[in-house]
């Protein structure tokens, strides 16, 4: 079975630009997230996914980011325009809508550079 | 707001020797998770903590819950190089709109030497 996916592994952009990432959950996991490490710090929550529906965005920073999951199946995070202070390695994690024990399983991370 | 410390934050240790990793947290949980993190890897999945006292073993790591003190320990028995890695601990917050998600701690780097 597939685990989480994430692409790109890594993207250097500059203040300024746009940057999309993306995520594809373990096949049937209705439950998607979005975390994210900044350089140093611990991993924080940014938003919850079921299905498609956004559950929970409150660990979003601000208006910059934007993440969706047309069709609740892929998502996408969205970065405009991007700060230096956005730098940092983003994770995707899903579960399954009744999973006993709330696990999550993570894909490998995009990490992110804003020069 | 809860809040999950994590001690040591790094850690370099000779192989063969023994060493702790504290977890601990500052809200009630039942629930608590042991993930490594080898560097550009996923966060691997360790171990699966779900209530007072619940203690898991897998090789040479061994995993324990105390919910009454808020505290988790990874325990690590005769360390081998192949351990290296970065270790995070993660309580589980469900929110008052009933959903939930991970707290994270700050991560234990640790390095073995040969």
């Amino acid at each position: 079975e597939a685990g989480v996916t994430q692409f790109p592994s890594h993207s250097v952009i500059e203040k300024g630009q746009t940057v999309t990432l993306r995520c594809d959950p373990i096949s049937g996991h209705d439950n998607l997230y979005w975390y994210r490490r900044v350089m140093g710090k611990e991993i924080k929550f940014l938003l919850h996914f079921v299905k498609e529906s956004k559950q929970d965005e409150s660990g979003m920073p601000n208006n910059r980011f934007l993440a969706e999951r047309t069709g609740g199946t892929y998502s996408t995070l969205k970065v405009q325009p991007a700060e230096l202070e956005d730098s940092g390695v983003y994770f995707c994690a899903s579960s399954p809508l009744a999973g006993i024990n709330n696990e999550q399983f993570f894909g490998p991370g995009t990490r992110l550079t804003v020069l | 707001e809860l809040k999950v410390e994590q001690n040591p934050l790094f850690l370099s240790m000779q192989e063969g020797k023994n060493y702790t990793i504290y977890c601990n947290y500052s809200t009630t949980s039942d629930r608590l998770y042991w993930y490594r993190q080898d560097p550009g890897k996923s966060l691997e999945s360790l171990f699966v903590l779900l209530s007072n006292g619940a203690v898991k073993q897998e090789g040479r790591l061994m995993a324990s819950l105390d919910t009454k003190a808020r505290l988790s320990t990874l325990h690590i028995t005769a360390a081998v190089h192949d351990l290296s890695a970065t270790y995070f601990c993660a309580v589980d917050l469900t929110t008052t709109s009933g959903t939930y998600k991970y707290i994270f701690g700050t991560g234990t780097r640790l390095k073995v030497l040969a």
